[in-house]
């Protein structure tokens, strides 16, 4: 059964930091990786999407990276701003009849001014 | 263009009654899932609808729970004599296509069973 780990759970970093977040997962059979942005009380607005073909994705300052055969993650956000400040879900889409996500707990960013 | 939209948004029930959940997905999209988040429990799959084909229904926790969707756009995901442990967002996606491509999500439906 895949499992995927988000650590740690929070996170607080100045305003303009350099930052990474990182996403493992256990099954490294993934057809793809996908990060999202959670705002409080609000929906997943997806960020990234990473085919298991590819080793990064980027837009505009976030920069997904993919390590399918260590099963690791990161997003990279440069020069973070208090706009930032969500909860930042990993989830991977696993072979299968139902191309369901598995998801990570998320990881919670607060970005200081 | 027009996202995944949910109603209702926040939704308030006794313990034992029926609700009803509806997804309005992206047009043109094929695939939709039902997601359900819980405080401590994080996302998880419920129900998948690709096509016309038999959903799969291996993420319901119990036969309280049934979705259908009808002509293969809007969906309804309905919990028969709710629970408190029912309280959660329920959270519906669309994709273009089963597998491979984004899933993108709708603002989701607060449940609370009281």
């Amino acid at each position: 059964k895949q499992e995927v780990t988000q650590i740690p759970a929070a996170l607080s970093v100045p305003e303009g930091e350099n930052l990474v977040l990182n996403c493992s997962f256990t099954d490294s059979a993934i057809y793809n990786l996908q990060w999202f942005r959670q705002d409080p009380g609000k929906g997943l607005t997806s960020l990234l999407l990473i085919q298991s073909s590819q080793r990064e994705q980027t837009s505009g300052r976030l920069n997904a990276s993919l390590d399918k055969s260590s099963g690791r993650s990161t997003l990279y956000i440069a020069a973070s701003q208090p706009g930032d400040s969500a909860t930042y879900l990993c989830a991977v889409e696993d072979p299968g009849a139902n191309s369901k996500l598995t998801f990570g707990k998320g990881i919670t960013l607060s970005v200081r001014p | 263009g027009a996202g995944v939209s949910q109603s209702p948004s926040n939704k308030v029930t006794e313990k034992g009654k029926d609700v009803e959940l509806r997804c309005d997905p992206i047009s043109g999209h094929t695939a939709l899932y039902w997601y359900r988040q819980s405080l401590g429990q994080g996302l998880e799959f419920l129900i998948y609808f690709q096509g016309n084909s038999a959903p799969d229904k291996s993420g319901l926790p119990s036969d309280r729970f049934s979705a259908e969707r009808t002509g293969g756009s809007v969906s309804t995901l309905t919990i028969q004599r709710t629970q408190q442990e029912d309280s959660a967002v329920y959270l519906c996606a669309s994709q273009i296509r089963g597998g491979y491509s984004e899933q993108y999500f709708g603002p989701g439906t607060r449940l609370t069973v009281t």
